[in-house]
């Protein structure tokens, strides 16, 4: 199976733009769609990304999906960070044998 | 509004056995791939089992094949998990998920049993 390496962890201003990187290991990244999810601390994660580039109902358009092929990853983009937006961030994608596979997750901090 | 309610986690000795549950409500759930995913207390997530609409097609991380597994009720709308052989490094906090209509991953999560595993 292929491994999803992210960003350990990001840090950004309110209001700026951030961008954390999922970049698969083997394989075309475009061959399997990728997911993100944000987890708060002390909660259950939620989706906020779905099949590279879908919002799920409820997340606000500050938050974008995007695959490079050239770079063979996956990005999450957040314009417009707020404080809330503090997390950790989690890229998955579907593997071999009809597995997922996690990325080791990217802490956020909003300072 | 989609649910999914875990019950069953606690703490349980080296060796022992625990079968967790999920009560899926806000949608019709045999027409859905359900999930288990793991969260090692300060670690990440971690995929543990899927199973399709009928029970039919069962899949595992390699770690729990031949011990745990993963089983549903659609007329109660549940979804199971039976561990058995349960080791210190399967304690984790387990969320019941969603898979979303590509299956490719998930749409929602469940707010998790926490596993204890002593040795």
């Amino acid at each position: 199976n292929f491994m999803l390496t992210q960003p350990h962890s990001v840090s950004e201003s309110p209001g700026k733009t951030v961008t954390i990187s999922c970049t698969r290991s083997s394989g075309s990244i475009a061959s399997n769609y990728v997911q993100w999810y944000q987890q708060r601390p002390g909660s259950a994660p939620t989706t906020v990304m779905y099949e590279d580039n879908q919002r799920p109902s409820g997340v606000p358009d500050r938050f974008s999906g995007s695959i490079d092929s050239s770079s063979n990853s996956a990005s999450l983009t957040i314009s417009g960070l707020k404080t809330e937006d503090e997390a950790d961030y989690y890229c998955q994608s579907y593997g071999s044998s009809n597995s997922w596979v996690f990325g080791g997750g990217t802490k956020l901090t909003v300072l | 509004e989609v649910q999914l309610v875990e019950s069953g986690g606690g703490l349980v000795q080296s060796g022992g056995s625990l079968r967790l549950s999920c009560a899926a409500s806000g949608f019709t759930f045999s027409n859905f791939w359900m999930s288990w995913v793991r969260q090692a207390p300060g670690k990440g997530l971690e995929w543990v089992a899927n199973i399709n609409q009928d029970g039919s097609e069962k899949y595992y991380v390699d770690s729990v094949k031949g011990r745990f597994t993963i089983s549903r009720d659609n007329a109660k709308k549940s979804l199971y998990l039976q561990m058995n052989s349960l080791r210190a490094e399967d304690t984790a906090v387990y969320y019941c998920a969603r898979a979303g209509r590509a299956v490719a991953g998930i749409d929602y999560w469940g707010q998790g049993t926490l596993v204890t595993v002593s040795s």
